[in-house]
């Protein structure tokens, strides 16, 4: 398996501008999280689905960002419009609840440059 | 409030010494913990695991530990190399009834050198 994918890698746009980022999760994995990181906050928690359902968004900062999983292979974090603040790494995980130890993977992550 | 405090923040240490990173938590419900190294650029990567009832787990070099009374890991690194240069994440699991969710502490960046 190739992993969590995510797409594009670098993102630089202007501010206004809507910007959308790409996940295609692990295939099989039920869980699927995206996170935000900035040298600031850390590692914080957008948003996750469960069998494609959004479980818990509280973490998503305000009501520019929405996140689909319209299937199990595929979803989008969307921000509308882009500001200059929302620059960070957007990472999107994916895991398989199999009990306790399920283990959660990561992509590489998307560098969003807003300017 | 879930939370997950790291110490220290940041950290230099000269290859081949040992160090230990320390994680405080206060998370409910508990579920696992998790150590993550991050290398820059890159997205991160499971180090160890470990439930409540355990209290030492080994990867190679890496050895987490875990007091379930005091909420508290630690992450020491045995014979450090150049290679250790990265953050180090400490990651508490919540499981409850709609699902699972991951708790990120601000994680523990490490210089090794020569």
């Amino acid at each position: 398996d190739a992993g969590v994918i995510q797409s594009p890698r670098h993102e630089v746009t202007e501010m206004g501008q809507e910007v959308t980022l790409r996940c295609k999760p692990i295939s099989g994995h039920n869980s699927l999280f995206w996170y935000r990181q900035t040298m600031m906050r850390g590692l914080e928690l957008l948003i996750y689905f469960n069998n494609n359902v959004p479980i818990d968004d509280s973490g998503m900062p305000e009501d520019r960002f929405s996140a689909k999983m319209p299937n199990a292979s595929f979803s989008t974090l969307k921000i509308q419009p882009s500001e200059p603040r929302d620059s960070a790494v957007y990472f999107c995980a994916s895991n398989q609840e199999t009990g306790t130890l399920s283990e959660a993977f990561f992509g590489q992550g998307t560098r969003l440059t807003v300017v | 409030k879930n939370q997950v405090e790291q110490s220290p923040q940041s950290l230099i240490i000269l290859e081949g010494k040992n160090c230990t990173l320390q994680c405080n938590y206060t998370v409910s419900p508990f579920s696992n913990l998790r150590w993550y190294k991050q290398d820059t650029g890159r997205g991160p990567v499971s180090l160890t695991i470990m439930t409540f009832s355990e209290n030492t787990k080994s990867n190679g070099r890496y050895t987490a530990t875990l007091d379930a009374d005091t909420k508290q890991s630690s992450l020491h690194i045995t014979a450090s190399q150049l290679s250790d240069s990265a953050s180090y994440i400490c990651v508490v699991s919540i499981k409850n009834q709609a699902g699972t969710a991951l708790i990120f502490g601000k994680g523990t960046t490490l210089s090794v050198s020569s």
